[in-house]
Protein backbone atom coordinates (compact mmCIF):
# COMPACT_ATOMS: atom_id res chain seq x y z
CA UNK A 1 0.00 0.00 0.00
CA UNK A 2 1.41 3.17 -0.71
CA UNK A 3 1.55 5.68 2.26
CA UNK A 4 2.00 8.97 2.54
CA UNK A 5 3.27 11.07 0.26
CA UNK A 6 5.31 14.50 0.13
CA UNK A 7 7.10 16.08 -2.33
CA UNK A 8 9.40 17.33 -2.49
CA UNK A 9 11.87 15.78 -0.43
CA UNK A 10 14.08 18.30 -0.17
CA UNK A 11 13.85 22.23 -0.64
CA UNK A 12 16.65 24.85 -0.53
CA UNK A 13 15.80 28.58 -1.67
CA UNK A 14 16.39 32.23 -0.53
CA UNK A 15 14.74 33.91 1.71
CA UNK A 16 11.49 35.61 0.47
CA UNK A 17 10.54 33.19 -2.25
CA UNK A 18 6.83 31.25 -2.48
CA UNK A 19 7.78 27.95 -1.01
CA UNK A 20 5.11 25.46 -1.67
CA UNK A 21 4.80 22.24 0.25
CA UNK A 22 2.24 18.84 -1.37
CA UNK A 23 0.82 15.81 -0.20
CA UNK A 24 -0.87 12.68 -0.86
CA UNK A 25 -2.85 11.00 2.02
CA UNK A 26 -3.20 7.45 2.48
CA UNK A 27 -6.20 6.57 0.31
CA UNK A 28 -9.89 6.21 2.75
CA UNK A 29 -8.01 8.46 5.01
CA UNK A 30 -10.42 11.55 5.59
CA UNK A 31 -7.90 13.59 8.22
CA UNK A 32 -5.02 15.37 7.34
CA UNK A 33 -2.28 17.01 9.76
CA UNK A 34 0.83 19.62 8.65
CA UNK A 35 3.31 19.36 11.22
CA UNK A 36 6.61 21.18 11.49
CA UNK A 37 9.68 19.84 13.81
CA UNK A 38 12.69 21.58 14.40
CA UNK A 39 15.70 20.84 17.19
CA UNK A 40 14.35 23.36 19.12
CA UNK A 41 10.69 22.90 19.30
CA UNK A 42 10.01 19.77 18.60
CA UNK A 43 7.18 18.44 16.78
CA UNK A 44 4.36 20.91 16.54
CA UNK A 45 0.81 20.79 14.95
CA UNK A 46 0.34 22.83 12.37
CA UNK A 47 -3.19 22.61 11.27
CA UNK A 48 -5.59 19.68 10.58
CA UNK A 49 -8.09 18.91 8.13
CA UNK A 50 -11.47 16.77 8.48
CA UNK A 51 -13.24 15.54 5.27
CA UNK A 52 -11.19 18.63 3.74
CA UNK A 53 -12.33 21.00 5.75
CA UNK A 54 -9.58 22.96 8.01
CA UNK A 55 -10.82 22.04 11.71
CA UNK A 56 -7.86 23.94 13.41
CA UNK A 57 -5.45 26.15 12.44
CA UNK A 58 -4.34 27.56 15.50
CA UNK A 59 -0.86 26.36 15.33
CA UNK A 60 -0.42 27.88 11.97
CA UNK A 61 2.75 30.46 13.06
CA UNK A 62 2.10 33.05 11.34
CA UNK A 63 -0.15 34.61 8.25
CA UNK A 64 2.69 33.58 5.70
CA UNK A 65 1.79 30.33 5.81
CA UNK A 66 -1.64 29.17 4.02
CA UNK A 67 -2.65 25.67 3.91
CA UNK A 68 -5.65 24.20 1.19
CA UNK A 69 -6.66 20.31 0.64
CA UNK A 70 -8.72 21.20 -2.76
CA UNK A 71 -9.88 17.43 -2.71
CA UNK A 72 -9.55 14.05 -0.65
CA UNK A 73 -6.54 12.83 -2.31
CA UNK A 74 -3.61 16.40 -2.30
CA UNK A 75 -3.05 19.20 -0.22
CA UNK A 76 -0.47 21.89 0.05
CA UNK A 77 1.37 23.96 2.86
CA UNK A 78 2.67 27.76 1.32
CA UNK A 79 4.59 29.90 2.73
CA UNK A 80 4.71 33.28 1.20
CA UNK A 81 7.12 35.13 2.04
CA UNK A 82 9.80 32.36 3.21
CA UNK A 83 12.34 33.68 5.88
CA UNK A 84 15.40 31.17 7.67
CA UNK A 85 13.45 31.11 10.79
CA UNK A 86 11.25 28.26 8.26
CA UNK A 87 13.69 26.15 8.14
CA UNK A 88 12.54 22.70 9.31
CA UNK A 89 11.00 19.72 8.35
CA UNK A 90 7.69 19.75 7.51
CA UNK A 91 5.53 16.35 7.71
CA UNK A 92 2.21 15.13 6.59
CA UNK A 93 0.29 12.63 8.18
CA UNK A 94 -3.09 11.43 7.65
CA UNK A 95 -5.64 8.91 9.34
CA UNK A 96 -9.10 7.78 9.42
CA UNK A 97 -11.04 9.20 12.30
CA UNK A 98 -13.79 6.94 12.21
CA UNK A 99 -12.58 5.49 15.38
CA UNK A 100 -10.42 6.50 18.24
CA UNK A 101 -8.08 3.85 17.96
CA UNK A 102 -7.21 4.56 14.43
CA UNK A 103 -3.45 6.16 14.09
CA UNK A 104 -1.75 9.04 12.03
CA UNK A 105 0.54 7.81 9.16
CA UNK A 106 3.25 10.09 8.22
CA UNK A 107 4.95 10.44 5.29
CA UNK A 108 8.50 11.03 4.57
CA UNK A 109 8.60 15.07 5.41
CA UNK A 110 9.94 17.87 3.60
CA UNK A 111 13.75 18.93 4.45
CA UNK A 112 13.03 22.77 4.06
CA UNK A 113 16.00 25.29 4.41
CA UNK A 114 15.55 28.46 3.32
CA UNK A 115 18.87 30.57 3.11
CA UNK B 1 -5.95 19.24 28.05
CA UNK B 2 -4.94 15.47 27.35
CA UNK B 3 -0.81 15.43 27.56
CA UNK B 4 1.63 13.45 27.29
CA UNK B 5 5.16 13.15 29.24
CA UNK B 6 8.05 11.02 28.63
CA UNK B 7 11.78 10.32 29.51
CA UNK B 8 13.87 13.02 28.64
CA UNK B 9 16.90 11.99 27.12
CA UNK B 10 19.09 11.11 25.19
CA UNK B 11 19.77 7.89 26.47
CA UNK B 12 22.87 6.06 25.44
CA UNK B 13 22.70 2.35 26.00
CA UNK B 14 25.16 -0.56 24.80
CA UNK B 15 24.22 -3.50 22.63
CA UNK B 16 22.10 -6.52 24.12
CA UNK B 17 21.26 -3.76 27.52
CA UNK B 18 17.91 -3.95 28.32
CA UNK B 19 15.48 -0.36 27.54
CA UNK B 20 12.43 1.24 29.25
CA UNK B 21 11.29 4.63 28.42
CA UNK B 22 8.98 5.94 30.15
CA UNK B 23 5.67 7.35 29.26
CA UNK B 24 2.78 8.92 30.74
CA UNK B 25 -0.06 10.81 30.01
CA UNK B 26 -3.14 12.87 31.34
CA UNK B 27 -6.45 12.40 29.57
CA UNK B 28 -10.13 12.66 30.55
CA UNK B 29 -11.90 9.80 29.06
CA UNK B 30 -9.56 6.59 27.50
CA UNK B 31 -7.68 7.22 25.06
CA UNK B 32 -6.08 4.73 22.86
CA UNK B 33 -1.68 5.07 22.66
CA UNK B 34 0.87 4.74 20.77
CA UNK B 35 4.70 4.32 20.51
CA UNK B 36 6.22 5.81 17.49
CA UNK B 37 9.67 5.69 16.12
CA UNK B 38 11.74 7.74 13.76
CA UNK B 39 15.09 6.74 12.17
CA UNK B 40 17.38 9.38 10.65
CA UNK B 41 15.86 11.42 7.89
CA UNK B 42 12.65 9.57 7.92
CA UNK B 43 9.08 10.36 9.03
CA UNK B 44 7.79 8.76 12.12
CA UNK B 45 6.49 5.19 11.74
CA UNK B 46 3.67 3.82 14.25
CA UNK B 47 5.97 1.23 16.40
CA UNK B 48 2.71 -0.41 18.57
CA UNK B 49 -0.68 0.37 20.04
CA UNK B 50 -2.60 -0.03 22.51
CA UNK B 51 -6.45 0.91 23.11
CA UNK B 52 -8.08 -0.04 26.14
CA UNK B 53 -6.69 -0.50 29.57
CA UNK B 54 -4.12 -3.97 30.53
CA UNK B 55 -3.47 -4.55 26.42
CA UNK B 56 -0.02 -4.92 25.47
CA UNK B 57 1.13 -3.73 22.30
CA UNK B 58 4.31 -5.40 21.20
CA UNK B 59 6.53 -5.05 17.71
CA UNK B 60 9.94 -5.67 16.94
CA UNK B 61 10.74 -7.27 20.00
CA UNK B 62 8.95 -4.12 21.93
CA UNK B 63 6.76 -3.96 24.23
CA UNK B 64 3.95 -1.79 26.23
CA UNK B 65 1.21 -2.12 28.48
CA UNK B 66 -1.69 0.35 29.11
CA UNK B 67 -2.25 1.17 32.46
CA UNK B 68 -4.89 2.79 33.60
CA UNK B 69 -3.73 2.89 36.97
CA UNK B 70 -0.68 4.78 36.71
CA UNK B 71 -2.03 6.49 33.46
CA UNK B 72 1.38 4.78 32.44
CA UNK B 73 2.65 3.37 28.53
CA UNK B 74 6.29 2.73 29.43
CA UNK B 75 7.92 0.86 26.46
CA UNK B 76 10.24 -1.65 27.66
CA UNK B 77 12.55 -4.29 25.06
CA UNK B 78 14.81 -6.66 26.51
CA UNK B 79 17.72 -6.43 24.24
CA UNK B 80 18.21 -3.24 22.29
CA UNK B 81 20.17 -3.28 18.73
CA UNK B 82 22.53 -0.49 16.98
CA UNK B 83 19.67 -0.73 14.58
CA UNK B 84 17.27 0.18 17.41
CA UNK B 85 18.81 4.03 17.28
CA UNK B 86 16.06 6.38 16.78
CA UNK B 87 14.00 9.34 18.66
CA UNK B 88 11.25 7.25 20.18
CA UNK B 89 7.58 9.06 20.68
CA UNK B 90 4.67 8.17 22.84
CA UNK B 91 1.46 9.98 21.51
CA UNK B 92 -2.24 9.12 22.91
CA UNK B 93 -5.63 9.77 21.12
CA UNK B 94 -8.93 11.27 22.26
CA UNK B 95 -11.86 10.56 21.79
CA UNK B 96 -12.05 13.53 19.84
CA UNK B 97 -9.79 12.03 17.77
CA UNK B 98 -7.32 14.83 19.08
CA UNK B 99 -3.48 13.67 18.79
CA UNK B 100 -0.89 14.40 21.53
CA UNK B 101 2.48 13.80 21.30
CA UNK B 102 5.30 13.77 23.63
CA UNK B 103 8.85 15.37 22.79
CA UNK B 104 10.75 12.54 21.89
CA UNK B 105 13.68 10.53 23.40
CA UNK B 106 16.35 9.80 21.56
CA UNK B 107 18.12 6.85 21.83
CA UNK B 108 21.64 5.66 21.05
CA UNK B 109 22.89 2.16 20.79
CA UNK B 110 26.30 1.59 20.80
CA UNK B 111 28.18 -1.71 19.60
Amino acid sequence: DAGVIQSPRHEVTEMGQEVTLRCKPISGHNSLFWYRQTMMRGLELLIYFNNNVPIDDSGMPEDRFSAKMPNASFSTLKIQPSEPRDSAVYFCASSFTGASNQPQHFGDGTRLSIL
Amino acid sequence: GDSVTQMEGPVTLSEEAFLTINCTYTATGYPSLFWYVQYPGEGLQLLLKATKADDKGSNKGFEATYRKETTSFHLEKGSVQVSDSAVYFCALKDNNNDMRFGAGTRLTVKP
